[in-house]
């Protein structure tokens, strides 16, 4: 059964700055994985979606990394803005099926 | 750009009614799903449909679940007796279709149903 992990559970930074958000899986047979953006008591905005087969995605400020190998992704924020703060989820696609595990999230907030 | 909707926004309904929730999924998907997301932990998935049949469900979709497409654009969720840990965000997605390899492309939620049972 596929686990997600993400580390920090919170971050607070000032503008401007570069950040790294981590989240972990246990189950190397990961379809793709996928970070979302979830503001308070709303939706969720997907991200960047990563193809098992590939290494990283890129949407403007965002990069998104997958190392299968070691179980990881990361989600590298560039010069951070206030916008950005909301909680940013990190979603695994397991090969088997169409079931998304989710990670329990990081809070940003990205102070001015 | 198309997306998936979903109503009501907040539903509030008491322990042991029977509650609908409603989803239009984009247009062209084929694949549905549900997801709850109870406060302050993790969104949970529920259901995948496909061709009008479950295609997976967690231990959460028990009997007092049940999904239905009853016509062409709506996608439902029912609870037939709620209960109070039943409250929390209910988030409906779709996706469009299955690779060769049998797996699904992207999904794309809707806004979410807060339900709140008293």
């Amino acid at each position: 059964k596929q686990e997600v992990t993400q580390i920090p559970a919170a971050l607070s930074v000032p503008e401007g700055e570069n950040l790294v958000l981590n989240c972990s899986f246990t189950d190397s047979a990961i379809y793709n994985l996928q970070w979302f953006r979830q503001d308070p008591g709303k939706g969720l905005t997907s991200l960047l979606l990563i193809q098992s087969s590939q290494r990283e995605q890129t949407s403007g400020r965002l990069n998104a990394s997958l190392d299968k190998s070691s179980g990881r992704s990361t989600l590298y924020i560039a010069a951070s803005q206030p916008g950005d703060s909301a909680t940013y989820l990190c979603v695994g696609a397991n090969n088997a099926g169409n079931m998304l595990t989710f990670g329990g999230g990081t809070r940003l907030m990205v102070k001015p | 750009e198309p997306e998936v909707t979903q109503t009501p926004s907040h539903q509030v309904t008491q322990m042991g009614q029977e509650v609908i929730l409603r989803c239009v999924p984009i247009s062209n998907h084929l694949y549905f799903y549900w997801y709850r997301q109870i406060l302050g932990q993790k969104v949970e998935f529920l259901v995948s449909f496909y061709n009008n049949e479950i295609s997976e469900k967690s231990e959460i979709f028990d009997d007092q679940f049940s999904v239905e497409r009853p016509d062409g654009s709506n996608f439902t969720l029912k609870i037939r007796s709620t209960k109070l840990e039943d409250s929390a965000m209910y988030f409906c997605a779709s996706s469009e279709v299955a690779t060769l390899w049998g797996t699904w492309n992207e999904q794309f939620f809707g806004p979410g149903t807060r339900l709140t049972v008293l």
